[in-house]
């Protein structure tokens, strides 16, 4: 099946920075997800982002289909952006399943 | 609008027992997948239903199984409790295959 790798998997940053996450896919994918999980576990949608590029806010993200990657980019990071950051990526029609990474941990000190 | 709901949000259950999960989609999506996470790891694929019908099916044992009420709402079942059952368990709920939007989660402890 399909590997998805995020890297890295640990970033500290200060408040302010800005970060690159990275997300490596193993085959062609139909659907990819980024998601933003909180402290109390939920996941918040950032993106769905099968090709080209997007923005929002101070957020945006980048993928490469052809090369099998996707990038997260995060400007001027707040505390409230701590957490952990996931993409999730869906193989060919019909499998009907994301496949999530082992996911970005973000802490963003004040 | 009413995300995706899920009850309860935390459940401690024994070894041995059985436990029922609920998951109800957003308004209009026909389309209810249920993941597992466990602690340190990203979600993984359990079941996918669509319109009633399973459409996927993940790597776990017999346990498990889920079913599709004619209203789109969704039940996972788990029998037979391991301790390794802990988990996060979140329901998403999808318009056609596409973007999918994720519940709360129900926090399951077996203990």
């Amino acid at each position: 099946g399909i590997q998805v790798e995020q890297s890295p998997p640990d970033l500290i940053l200060q408040e302010g920075a800005n970060s690159t996450l990275r997300c490596n896919f193993s085959d062609s994918v139909n659907n990819l997800q980024w998601f933003h999980q909180n402290p109390w576990g939920q996941l918040i949608n950032l993106f769905y982002i099968p090709s080209g590029t997007k923005q929002n806010g101070r957020l945006s993200a980048t993928t490469v289909a052809t090369e099998r990657y996707s990038l997260l980019y995060i400007s001027s990071s707040q505390t409230t952006d701590s957490g952990v950051y996931f993409c999730a990526v869906e193989g060919s029609i019909g499998t009907y399943k994301y496949i999530f990474g082992t996911g970005t941990r973000l802490k963003v000190l004040a | 609008d009413a995300g995706v709901t899920q009850s309860p949000t935390h459940l401690i259950k024994t070894r041995g027992q059985h436990v029922t999960l609920r998951c109800s989609p957003i308004s209009g999506h026909k389309s209810v997948s249920w993941y597992q996470q466990v602690l340190g790891q990203g979600p993984q694929f359990i079941f996918q239903y669509y319109e009633k019908e399973e459409r996927g099916r993940g790597n776990f044992p017999d346990r498990f199984s889920a079913r599709q009420f004619p209203n789109y709402s969704s039940e996972l079942n788990v029998n037979a409790l391991l301790l390794g059952d802990s988990a996060l368990y979140l329901c998403a709920s999808s318009l056609s295959y596409r973007e999918a939007f994720f519940g709360q989660g129900t926090r399951l402890t077996v203990v």
